[in-house]
């Protein structure tokens, strides 16, 4: 394995509510990438980081914020969960080795009522 | 908008077929991968491609890289049953980050 867990697995919320969702890696990987996942879209990077505290946008960044305070974890935080952002959401890891590969987490299904 | 758009978006085949799978943008990658997930799993990659023109062979899957390096595409020979899963292409932007933008995804059913 690759060493890289995300928590919580699964998670049911109520709309309006603050959620945050942990990816935590042990290879010393300096991206780190956060997607959602729905069908008929394919992956959608909602937010990366390429370092602690270095984060930038992705493609569909509204209505989420991403933390990096140490190399082995990024948080993304839902500030005020709406139902559009029930989905599937992944994180992932990748060095800066050329080899050009995303390493993905088992994902985290968030249902929000 | 999809940066990347994948085609077809859903292919129920019979196992020993061949078929292509399409990954085309307007935009040009600095390297292009392809990826097959399975259910409940994250994606796992398959193979990268760099240059433009490039073609890799991995065992009964052909990947080509278009010499723009704006498109690519996935060949499955003689399909079998266990290449059911999804198929999602993948492009780092050539702005010199290491972002990737995934494609739309092609789920492949391959029919005993």
């Amino acid at each position: 394995d690759a060493g890289i867990t995300q928590s919580p697995r699964h998670k049911v919320t109520e709309t309006g509510t603050p959620v945050t969702l942990r990816c935590h890696q042990t290879e010393n990987h300096r991206y780190m990438y956060w997607y959602r996942q729905d069908p008929g879209h394919g992956l959608r990077l909602i937010h990366y980081s390429y370092g602690v505290k270095d984060t930038d946008k992705g493609e569909v960044s509204d209505g989420y914020s991403v933390s990096r305070s140490k190399t082995e974890d990024f948080l993304l935080t839902l500030e005020s969960a709406t139902s559009s952002q029930t989905s599937v959401y992944f994180c992932a890891i990748s060095d800066t080795s050329g080899a050009n590969v995303l390493t993905f987490g088992a994902g985290s299904r968030l249902t929000v009522l | 908008t999809q940066l990347l758009e994948q085609s077809p978006q859903f292919l129920s085949i019979q196992e020993g077929e061949n078929l292509t799978v399409y990954c085309n943008s307007s935009s040009v990658f600095s390297s292009l991968q392809w990826y097959r997930q399975e259910p409940g799993e994250g994606p796992v990659l398959l193979v990268t491609v760099v240059t433009g023109g490039e073609v890799k062979k991995l065992k009964r899957l052909t990947f080509q890289f278009g010499d723009a390096r704006k498109d690519s595409s996935l060949h499955i020979t003689a399909a079998q049953t266990g290449d059911t899963g999804l198929y999602l292409c993948a492009g780092r932007m050539v702005s010199g980050t290491y972002k990737y933008i995934f494609g739309t995804g092609t789920r492949l059913k391959v029919l005993a």
